[in-house]
């Protein structure tokens, strides 16, 4: 597994709640809770969202939430706003010789 | 409130070497809490990890750039770098130095964890 699967795009309108899935094997998202979300802004840095699948690092909006369900992770956004248009990219821990590995990224669009 | 801050020479030609540097201010790299990594963004494409490193020194590298990638770091002066030999235009893209959680496993302390926070990154182009 050389990537997590991502959608490559989800909207939404103001207000509604969307779901980012990220999907992988058993030796990564689904053998471990090392799942972290990630957000970036076109040409800035990545900034992190979730970490350990569910975990909100101090100052991130808890409209954001992490969830796990066998080999695929999910990060919710709930009441989405304009602000929250971006790409999204999910990484988990890997038990083979990659070690890390990021999704694809998932550009989200408020309608 | 650790900061990341990135150097390199912003463009390289095909078949040469470079380095590029990560300077942390605000914590200590010899944290026994965290690995420090590079990771890298190719225009329009997304993330990959490329090495992590450990303020002893161990280090991992991903498969695909082993040969070619050297994770260093240096302690005294608070950085630590990354050397990549025979680049090539598939490796133009935006490399992000990061701070990594370190989280035992059965192997012991290792890269497992997430990156926070991230350097703002800086444009590598390979181009004759």
């Amino acid at each position: 597994q050389t990537a997590l699967t991502q959608p490559a795009s989800v909207s939404g309108s103001p207000g509604q709640s969307i779901t980012i899935s990220c999907s992988g094997t058993s030796a990564d998202v689904g053998g471990h809770d090392y799942v972290s979300w990630y957000q970036q802004y076109p040409g800035k840095a990545p900034k992190l969202l979730i970490y350990d699948v569910d975990k909100r690092p101090s100052g991130v909006s808890n409209r954001f939430s992490g969830s796990k369900s066998g080999n695929t992770a999910s990060l919710t956004i709930s009441g989405i706003q304009t602000e929250d248009e971006a790409d999204y990219y999910c990484s988990s821990y890997a038990s083979n010789s990659v070690l890390k590995i990021f999704g694809a990224g998932t550009k989200v669009t408020v309608l | 409130q650790v900061v990341l801050q990135e150097s390199g020479p912003g463009l390289v030609k095909p078949s040469e070497s470079l380095s590029l540097v990560c300077n942390v201010s605000g914590g200590s790299i010899s944290s026994s809490n965290y690995y420090w990594a590079w990771i890298r963004q190719p225009p329009g494409k997304g993330l990959e990890w490329i090495a992590s490193i450990f303020y002893t020194g161990r280090s991992f590298h991903t498969p695909s750039l082993r040969s070619r990638v050297t994770i260093s770091a240096d302690t005294s002066k608070n950085l630590f770098s990354l050397e990549m030999r025979s680049v090539t235009a598939a490796d133009t893209a935006v490399y992000y130095c990061a701070r990594q959680k370190a989280i035992f496993g059965a192997k012991g302390l290792g890269p497992r964890g997430c990156f926070d926070p991230w350097g703002q990154g800086t444009l590598l182009t390979v181009s004759s």
